[in-house]
């Protein structure tokens, strides 16, 4: 059993469109992050959602928002791709009293 | 600020070899979280271990260890006897309470590569 799945693993598309990844944790946490990994391998916080709490790292530009439909779910959608988003996402959920992050197995966007 | 240091960009040893990952970190909190995760070759960030900072026991586990000191603000990764298997990026991260009580993100240092030749 997957416990933090992310779809899809690959996304290869042309800048200027708007793409959208999906999230799923079951492990019944309230807490989901989305971290983004550039080229370098540099990891950095994009979003936590927590109790319908959205608390979003300023940096993060607006074409960027998490959605969640459920407390399972936290998806990520791209508008208006730019090369520069070219990276690996990671979704992550986090557990309530340990505060270990069990992370998602990441999603390479690439923009052309 | 809060922030994660890992010095070591690179590291190549031999197989058998001991190697220390050293991680330095900074922050306001007295109540915090340190992490170590592992990122193989295929890319999936796998969690290896939390301490807490009222716990500076170090840690053992196999072939892995741990030294927290916090006089020093470190959190530093020991692998004895490398095998080729622990090739991989090494990443030390950062978590904090914030305001309320609530659990922060975490902070994560630039990561050591570890290159582990046979």
């Amino acid at each position: 059993d997957t416990a933090v799945s992310q779809t899809p693993k690959y996304l290869v598309t042309q800048m200027g469109n708007d793409k959208s990844i999906k999230c799923e944790q079951n492990l019944g946490h309230d807490t989901m992050y989305w971290y983004k990994q550039d080229s370098k391998k540099f990891l950095k916080i994009m979003f936590s959602y927590n109790n319908k709490e959205l608390i979003i790292n300023e940096t993060v530009p607006n074409r960027f928002s998490p959605k969640s439909p459920d407390k399972a779910h936290l998806n990520l959608h791209i508008n208006s791709l730019e090369l520069g988003d070219s990276a690996v996402y990671f979704c992550a959920s986090r557990t309530p009293t340990r505060d270990e992050q069990f992370f998602g197995p990441g999603t390479r966007l690439t923009v052309l | 600020a809060q922030k994660v240091t890992q010095a070591q960009t690179e590291i190549s040893v031999v197989e058998k070899e001991d190697v220390t990952l050293d991680c330095v970190y900074e922050t306001r909190d007295t109540t915090y979280y340190l992490f170590w995760y592992k990122q193989p070759p295929s890319g999936e960030l796998v969690f290896l271990i939390r301490r807490n900072s009222f716990d500076e026991q170090n840690e053992i586990s196999g072939r892995y260890s741990w030294n927290f000191q916090k006089s020093t603000s470190s959190f530093n990764f020991t692998i004895t006897a490398s095998q080729v298997v622990d090739s991989a990026v090494y990443f030390c991260a950062l978590s904090e309470r914030l305001l309320g009580g609530s659990q922060g993100n975490l902070i994560f240092g630039k990561g050591t590569k570890l290159s582990v030749k046979p």
